[in-house]
């Protein structure tokens, strides 16, 4: 079994439509980060959260401890949006990774 | 601009070979990790150092090897020993273990053994 999951896997969306990716994990937590990877295979840091929410442009991430879940939202999608989203639970000094969700926004 | 470099982008190798894949970065991170991404599966970690002249194995390391003589520098080699190496090596590095901040990556490196 996987320390995290992330659903759905794949995801296609018609721009402009309202995105939510979730993430559940079974480990202990120091932090959770969302990342994105584009088709070049590139990754960058969207989130670092350890409680809460918080909201950067069109993103929004939200996490609760009790429930060891966290979701990724994106308001208003776009093309440009288009990109594996990735959920990462830090562990003390372990980070451990969900398989990701392929995200398709079409025009 | 700070961030990670990896080199070389692609990477061809034939059997028997062993590769080094490099890995700088200029953020004065004291931790760097190493991962191997296949298709349909979440990275997994090979090798990681918290500080210069230490660093652990991860969940994949039979076949790999690292060094960590600079704070800025993390080489990943390749050796034969490894029996599938064909794949994606993404290097990565947090301040703080990426409890107080980002976690950055490079851009990879694709490696195919031919």
């Amino acid at each position: 079994k996987n320390e995290v999951e992330q659903s759905p896997q794949n995801l296609t969306a018609q721009e402009g439509e309202f995105i939510t990716i979730n993430c559940s994990y079974s480990v202990g937590i120091s932090a959770l980060h969302w990342l994105q990877q584009h088709p070049g295979g590139g990754i960058v840091s969207l989130f670092m959260l350890s409680s809460g929410k918080k909201k950067h442009g069109r993103l929004i991430a939200t996490i609760n401890i009790q429930e060891k879940h966290s979701s990724l939202h994106i308001t208003a999608s776009h093309p440009r949006d288009s990109a594996v989203y990735i959920c990462a639970v830090l562990n003390f000094n372990k980070f451990y990774f969900g398989s990701g969700t392929k995200l398709n926004v079409k025009p | 601009d700070g961030g990670i470099t990896q080199s070389p982008k692609y990477l061809f190798r034939k059997e028997g070979q062993n590769v080094t894949l490099s890995c700088e970065q200029n953020l004065n991170h004291d931790a760097m990790y190493w991962y191997r991404q296949d298709p349909g599966q979440g990275l997994r970690l090979i090798y990681y150092s918290q500080i210069v002249n230490d660093f652990q194995k991860g969940d994949i390391a039979e076949g790999y090897s690292v060094s960590r003589e600079k704070k800025e520098s993390f080489p990943l080699t390749v050796t034969s020993a490894q029996k599938n190496p064909t794949a994606f090596y993404l290097c990565a590095s947090s301040r703080e273990g990426g409890r107080t901040g980002e976690l950055f990556f490079g851009e990879g490196s694709r490696l195919t053994v031919l």
